[in-house]
C-alpha cells in the first residue's frame, strides 16, 4: 500500500516567518501535487511536480520534488495570515493517494 | 461554469438508513471520484470512474455504491448507514491529458453525521 506521510501535522507561526513542510513516501510516484484546503471548502490545486529534482515557485511558495520522486517539500517565505489552511500532498498516477496534511496557522 | 456541485451540504442519518449523495460537474471531465475526509487521515478514495458506465473501487469502498450513467453525474449511495461513515465527503473531477489524470477539481463537500 502506498502511503504519503506529511510533517509536521500542525504548525503555528507568526506572520513574516519562513517554514517548510514535508511529504515523504517509500514509494515512487510519477508526479506529486500540492493542494490547499480552507475550512468548509474542497482542496484547491497549488502545483504539480513531475520531474525528479524539479523546483517550482508560486510567488512566496517553493515546491521541490525529490530526486528519487519519493518525497516533496513546500517552503513558504515570509508567511502571511492568508497562507493559513490545510496543505495536502497527493501522489499520482491514477488512484491518487493523499497525505493527512499539515495544518498551518499564521498569526498576524 | 458551476464546476463541481454537491448536494446536500449537510445531512444527519440514523443507523440503517440509506441515502444518496449527489455530485455533478459541467466541465466534461472523464474522471470523477469520491473521497471521505476524516480528522488526521487526509482524503481517502472511496470509488472512482474513468467515464460513463465505468466505475472501480478505491481504498475504502465497503458500504458505498456508485454508478456513472452520464459524464456529468456521479452519485454515491450509502445502503445502510453506520456511525463509522460519519465524515465529510468530497466529489472531484479531472481531465485526462497524455494518458494521465491531472488537476482534480473538488466540490464543496457534504458533511454527514450518522447517529
Amino acid at each position: 500500500t502506498q502511503l504519503l506521510e506529511q510533517s509536521p501535522q500542525f504548525l503555528s507561526i507568526q506572520e513574516g516567518e519562513n517554514l517548510t513542510v514535508y511529504c515523504n513516501s517509500s514509494s515512487v510516484f510519477s508526479s506529486l501535487q500540492w493542494y490547499r484546503q480552507e475550512p468548509g471548502e474542497g482542496p484547491v490545486l497549488l502545483v504539480t511536480v513531475v520531474t525528479g529534482g524539479e523546483v517550482k515557485k508560486l510567488k512566496r511558495l517553493t515546491f521541490q520534488f525529490g530526486d528519487a520522486r519519493k518525497d516533496s517539500s513546500l517552503h513558504i517565505t515570509a508567511a502571511q495570515p492568508g497562507d493559513t489552511g490545510l496543505y495536502l500532498c497527493a501522489g499520482l498516477p491514477f488512484k491518487t493517494i493523499f497525505g493527512a496534511g499539515t495544518r498551518l496557522f499564521v498569526k498576524a | 461554469n458551476a464546476g463541481v456541485t454537491q448536494t446536500p451540504k449537510f445531512q444527519v442519518l440514523k443507523t440503517g438508513q440509506s441515502m444518496t449523495l449527489q455530485c455533478a460537474q459541467d466541465m466534461n471531465h472523464e474522471y470523477m471520484s469520491w473521497y471521505r475526509q476524516d480528522p488526521g487521515m487526509g482524503l481517502r478514495l472511496i470509488h472512482y470512474s474513468v467515464g460513463a458506465g465505468i466505475t472501480d473501487q478505491g481504498e475504502v469502498p465497503n458500504g458505498y455504491n456508485v454508478s456513472r450513467s452520464t459524464t456529468e453525474d456521479f452519485p454515491l449511495r450509502l445502503l445502510s448507514a453506520a456511525p463509522s461513515q460519519t465524515s465529510v465527503y468530497f466529489c472531484a473531477s479531472s481531465y485526462s491529458k497524455g494518458g494521465t489524470y491531472n488537476e482534480q477539481f473538488f466540490g464543496p463537500g457534504t458533511r454527514l453525521t450518522v447517529l
